[in-house]
Order: C-alpha cells, then sequence, then structure tokens
C-alpha cells in the first residue's frame, strides 16, 4: 500500500532558525511530490513540486528535495519568520493513479518571535 | 492568476439531507479531484474525473457520492443522504494533464451535518 509520512507531527522553533521537515513515502515509482502549506481552517497552498526526475526545487526562502531511492523528501526553511506558522503537508504522486495524491499527515510548525 | 474556486465555503445542513458542492476548475485543465479532510485527520483522496468520467475512486466514495461536470467550468460533488460522519472540509483540485503536473486546490467547503 502507498503511503506518506511526515514527520514530526509538530515542530517549534524560533524565529530566524534555520528549519527543515521531513516526509517519506513507501513507493519508489513516484511521479512527483508535492509540498502545501494549510492555515488553520484554510485551503492548501501549493508551496513547491518536484518532479520525479527532478532532486530539487526553490523558491524564495524554501528549498524541497526528493530521494526516490530513500523514499524521502525534506522541505528547507530558511530564516523562519513568525509568519511562516502553519501546517506543512506532502503528497505524492505514484504512477499508474491518474495524478490522484496520497498526503502525509503534516506538520504544525510554529515559529515563535 | 487562474485559481479554483469552490462554493460554498460552508455549509450546515440536517443528517439525511443531500448537499452538493461546486468547483469551477482552472479553464484549461483536464484532470479533476475531490478530497475531504475529516478535522484532524490526513487529506483523504475521494475521486478523479477526466473526460467527462471517473477515473478512479477510493473506498470512500461509495454510492453515496456523485460527480458531475453538468457544464463546461462546473464540477460537482453530490452526497446523498448526509451522515454526521460526512462532516469534513472538502477540497477540490484540478491539474492539466494528471500525474506529471501541479494540482491546483480550490480553499474548500467545510460541511457540517448536524
Amino acid at each position: 500500500k502507498q503511503e506518506v509520512t511526515q514527520i514530526p507531527a509538530a515542530l517549534s522553533v524560533p524565529e530566524g532558525e534555520n528549519l527543515v521537515l521531513n516526509c517519506s513515502f513507501t513507493d519508489s515509482a513516484i511521479y512527483n511530490l508535492q509540498w502545501f502549506r494549510q492555515d488553520p481552517g484554510k485551503g492548501l497552498t501549493s508551496l513547491l513540486l518536484i518532479q520525479s526526475s527532478q532532486r530539487e526545487q526553490t523558491s524564495g526562502r524554501l528549498n524541497a528535495s526528493l530521494d526516490k531511492s530513500s523514499g524521502r523528501s525534506t522541505l528547507f526553511i530558511a530564516a523562519s519568520q513568525p509568519g511562516d506558522s502553519a501546517t506543512y503537508l506532502c503528497a505524492a504522486a505514484f504512477y499508474n493513479q491518474g495524478g490522484k495524491l496520497i498526503f502525509g499527515q503534516g506538520t504544525e510548525l510554529s515559529v515563535k518571535p | 492568476e487562474p485559481e479554483v474556486t469552490q462554493t460554498p465555503s460552508h455549509q450546515v445542513t440536517q443528517m439525511g439531507q443531500e448537499v452538493i458542492l461546486r468547483c469551477v476548475p482552472i479553464s484549461n485543465h483536464l484532470y479533476f479531484y475531490w478530497y475531504r479532510q475529516i478535522l484532524g485527520q490526513k487529506v483523504e483522496f475521494l475521486v478523479s474525473f477526466y473526460n467527462n468520467e471517473i477515473s478512479e475512486k477510493s473506498e470512500i466514495f461509495d454510492d453515496q457520492f456523485s460527480v458531475e461536470r453538468p457544464d463546461g467550468s462546473n464540477f460537482t460533488l453530490k452526497i446523498r443522504s448526509t451522515k454526521l460522519e460526512d462532516s469534513a472540509m472538502y477540497f477540490c483540485a484540478s491539474s492539466p494533464d494528471g500525474g506529471n503536473t501541479e494540482a491546483f486546490f480550490g480553499q474548500g467547503t467545510r460541511l457540517t451535518v448536524v
């Protein structure tokens, strides 16, 4: 069964710190992996998409990596700010699944001023 | 910037009633999806839709659920005879061509069954 797992479930850091969020998946036949941000009670905002042929993607202070062989992806946030506080979700699209995404349970990030 | 829009943002319904959740996907996208997120739980796939038919559905998507693309722009999820456990946030998503491209999500409809 294809599964996506995120550890830790919650993370609290002081403002300005760099941090890494982890995502693991059980099947290396991955089409792409997407990272989302979700604010409480709100929708999903796409942050980064990494294709299976890529190893990383960058957008501003965010950098996402993908290692298919180990079944892992990381989201690196540089110089964290209180406005980064949210839940971060990773979701994987696997081959022959028509593009459906399988989500992790998310990491709730709190950046303290 | 194009976006997926969902209406209503919040719907309260009595148990046993039927609800229709509406979505307008991004106009040039070909694949459409519904997901749901029960409070405190993972986002779960419900159904995918391509070329005017269901391409895949999850175990959750039983006879109580149906989807439709009644015209060239709307994509709806109908839930018949709602149950308390249907209370969740329902997300619509669309993508240009399925698995190899980014999925764009709407802001969700919070369904509360009382």
